[in-house]
């Protein structure tokens, strides 16, 4: 079974502050992904990768940045966070179609 | 035109009864539109999903409709049970590879009452 997993299950964090979401998956997929969900927003893509230091701007980047040095670990960094990125953060690798998910994390910013 | 727009927001069905959840696009380089099952505290699975050319796809008690002409798919769920309340995501993608973008609709919260 594939699994993704997420560094944080919840995490708060202070306005202005460095955030670091780590994301790990173990069945060599060239795909990442990084979405945001709020309700009745629905999924929204922040940023994806198709391969190592490579990466993408989703729908949504903005405020975001991400790394993928290696080719299972995804990280999506909040360079100073803001009240308005507290959402649910979920990671997502795929070979071909299907995305699989990990748990989320999360996010409280005060 | 990547938008996918889902209905409803929301759901209740009692058991036993046929949950129906709609979804329409507008992109016809769309080819693959698969949806999502999502249990609290979880991140979305797939549930099943379904290629244009082809009108429907059943797997157990989960059904997809889709009409191309029209641009709309639907997922229904007979003979609904407690432990299909959930909320769940159609999506739609273009390709596969590097260009496996999924774009999702809003979410449908799925209640079955008992």
């Amino acid at each position: 079974d594939v699994k993704v997993t997420q560094s944080s299950r919840y995490l708060v964090k202070r306005t202005g502050e460095k955030v670091f979401l780590e994301c790990v998956q173990d069945m060599d997929h060239e795909n990442m992904f990084w979405y945001r969900q709020d309700p009745g927003l629905g999924l929204r893509l922040i940023y994806f990768s198709y391969d190592v230091k490579m990466k993408e701007k989703g729908d949504i980047p903005e405020g975001y940045s991400v790394s993928r040095e290696k080719k299972e670990r995804f990280s999506l960094i909040l360079e100073s966070a803001s009240t308005n990125q507290t959402s649910m953060y979920l990671c997502a690798s795929s070979l071909r179609y299907e995305q699989f998910f990990g748990p989320g994390t999360r996010l409280t910013v005060l | 035109q990547q938008q996918v727009k889902q209905s409803p927001q929301s759901l209740i069905v009692q058991k036993g009864g046929i949950s129906i959840i709609n979804c329409a696009y507008e992109n016809t380089a769309f080819d693959y539109f698969p949806w999502y099952q999502q249990f609290p505290g979880k991140g979305p699975a797939l549930l099943i999903a379904i290629r244009p050319d082809v009108s429907e796809k059943k797997e157990g008690r989960f059904t997809i409709s889709f009409n191309k002409s029209a641009k709309q798919f639907s997922l229904h769920i007979m003979d609904s049970q407690p432990g299909d309340s959930a909320t769940y995501f159609c999506a739609a993608s273009k390709g596969g590879g590097a260009t496996n973008k999924l774009i999702f609709g809003t979410g449908t919260l799925l209640a079955v009452q008992p």
